[in-house]
């Protein structure tokens, strides 16, 4: 099993720019989220989703857009990237009803927006 | 998912056992306490898990007293390549409650 898998690794982008930051899971896991891990913090929930067709808001959203047509795919959109979202990002996933060490991360994305 | 809190940062030395523990005075019933750990440039990764008393897997221990309003991570002889930043969570189900929050974690330094 791949697990939870993060594309691209790395991504230097311009002010303004707009791009899309995939995440894929192979364990069929209804639920999947995306955070941001800024220099010394610890992880913000930005968007999750707990089905195909569901998404909802976490703690930071503003600046992102998610969606989810396929129980294996959530990418993350940035429409309009500011140096203000230079993070590494992290894909997880788990079954809706997974107790909370059911967890799997992806490996993160790590952005910087010049 | 309770709230939870841990101390920013912690230092030690090789070899030595460290205890790092964790507030969360709103703890439900049903709720379990889970301890994350996440090193430099990787996604966290599950460590242990515990209800109440103790429990030990081949990583650490967790403590639990009775009123289960704090818990302990303990890791035994600790080495270089445990310096991480370890989470607490407390909840039951992650995806169920649709939310499942960090905290900024506690940072763990281990020096030679």
């Amino acid at each position: 099993n791949a697990g939870v898998t993060q594309t691209p690794k790395f991504q230097v982008l311009k002010t303004g720019q707009s791009m899309t930051l995939q995440c894929a899971q192979d364990m069929n896991h209804e639920y999947m989220s995306w955070y941001r891990q800024d220099p010394g913090m610890g992880l913000r929930l930005i968007h999750y989703s707990v089905g195909a067709g569901i998404t909802d808001q976490g703690e930071v959203p503003n600046g992102y857009n998610v969606s989810r047509s396929t129980t294996e795919d959530f990418p993350l959109r940035l429409l309009s990237a500011a140096p203000s979202q230079t993070s590494v990002y992290f894909c997880a996933s788990s079954r809706l009803t997974e107790p909370l060490y059911g967890y799997t991360f992806g490996s993160g994305t790590r952005l910087t927006v010049v | 998912l309770a709230k939870t809190t841990q101390p920013i940062s912690m230092d030690s030395y090789e070899g030595q056992e460290v205890n790092i523990t964790c507030s969360h005075n709103n703890i439900a019933t049903n709720d379990y306490i889970t301890w994350y750990q996440q090193f430099p440039s990787q996604g966290p990764r599950f460590i242990i898990q515990g209800y109440k008393t103790k429990v030990t897997n081949e990583v650490a221990s967790l403590f639990i007293p009775a009123d289960r309003k704090s818990s302990t991570l303990s890791l035994p002889r600790v080495s270089l390549s445990d310096t991480a930043v370890y989470y607490c969570l407390v909840g039951d189900y992650g995806g169920a409650t649709n939310k499942l929050i960090f905290g900024t974690g506690t940072l763990l330094a281990v020096q030679p």
